[in-house]
């Protein structure tokens, strides 16, 4: 049972445009969430948290959006710059300090 | 300052051996979390330590452990090695542990890629 799902496994957009990376949950008991930028050979790297008490964080080019009511969160990245090519991983926790990560959706920034 | 560090970066194994991995945390963190990554499952929570007791635990079977160390150091056990337990291993370390007020959270190793023939 998946309780973290990117349905897009790939995104492909131009620069200096903005790229919007999807997310759903289906654990209700999850309250904290985290996205992560991954490049091959290396490990994740933390990008921007949200709790479930806000519904908005962000962080420079980095927004996060939380929508509780449909269990769904985005990342928009405004602008896109081709160093922003990766796979991008989307985590979720309730309560302990197990991570449950969707399978990532790879993400293309064209110059 | 120093991130996560992991041993071995690389390592093959035969079938029915096992394997010990390290991993070094960032000076000062005392919450050290252990997590799989292969093609079909992506990733996967296998345990988290803090101050040397182990704090949560994954779906994975017994031949998996781990230990913590009094100076945060962690080591991870496979034994009995399937071919299904290649996969990248990542080791991620944080203060506290994933969520933190002051900002900080979690952050990953570079791992170590166990193939097993």
């Amino acid at each position: 049972d998946q309780q973290v799902k990117q349905n897009s496994p790939s995104l492909s957009v131009q620069e200096g445009r903005i790229s919007i990376l999807n997310c759903d949950y289906t654990n209700s008991m999850f309250d904290y969430f985290l996205w992560y930028k991954k490049y091959p050979a290396e490990g994740p790297t933390f990008l921007i948290s949200i709790s479930s008490i806000k519904d908005k964080n962000e962080d420079g080019r980095f927004t996060v959006f939380l929508n509780k009511s449909a269990k769904h969160l985005s990342l928009h990245i405004v602008p896109s710059q081709p160093g922003d090519s990766a796979v991008y991983f989307c985590a979720a926790t309730g309560g302990s300090e197990k991570l449950v990560f969707g399978k990532g959706t790879k993400l293309t920034v064209n110059p | 300052k120093a991130g996560v560090t992991q041993t071995p970066r690389y390592l093959i194994k035969t079938r029915g051996q096992q394997v010990t991995l390290s991993c070094s945390p960032i000076s000062g963190h005392r919450s050290v979390s252990w997590y799989q990554q292969t093609p079909g499952q992506g990733l996967q929570f296998l345990f988290e330590y803090f101050s040397e007791t182990q704090r949560n635990k994954g779906n994975f079977p017994g031949r998996f452990s781990g230990r913590q160390f009094s100076n945060s150091r962690s080591e991870m056990n496979v034994s009995t090695l399937e071919l299904g337990d290649s996969a990248l291993y990542l080791c991620a370390s944080s203060y506290w542990g994933v969520r933190d007020s002051s900002g900080n959270t979690i952050y990953f190793g570079e791992g170590s890629w166990l193939t097993v023939v």
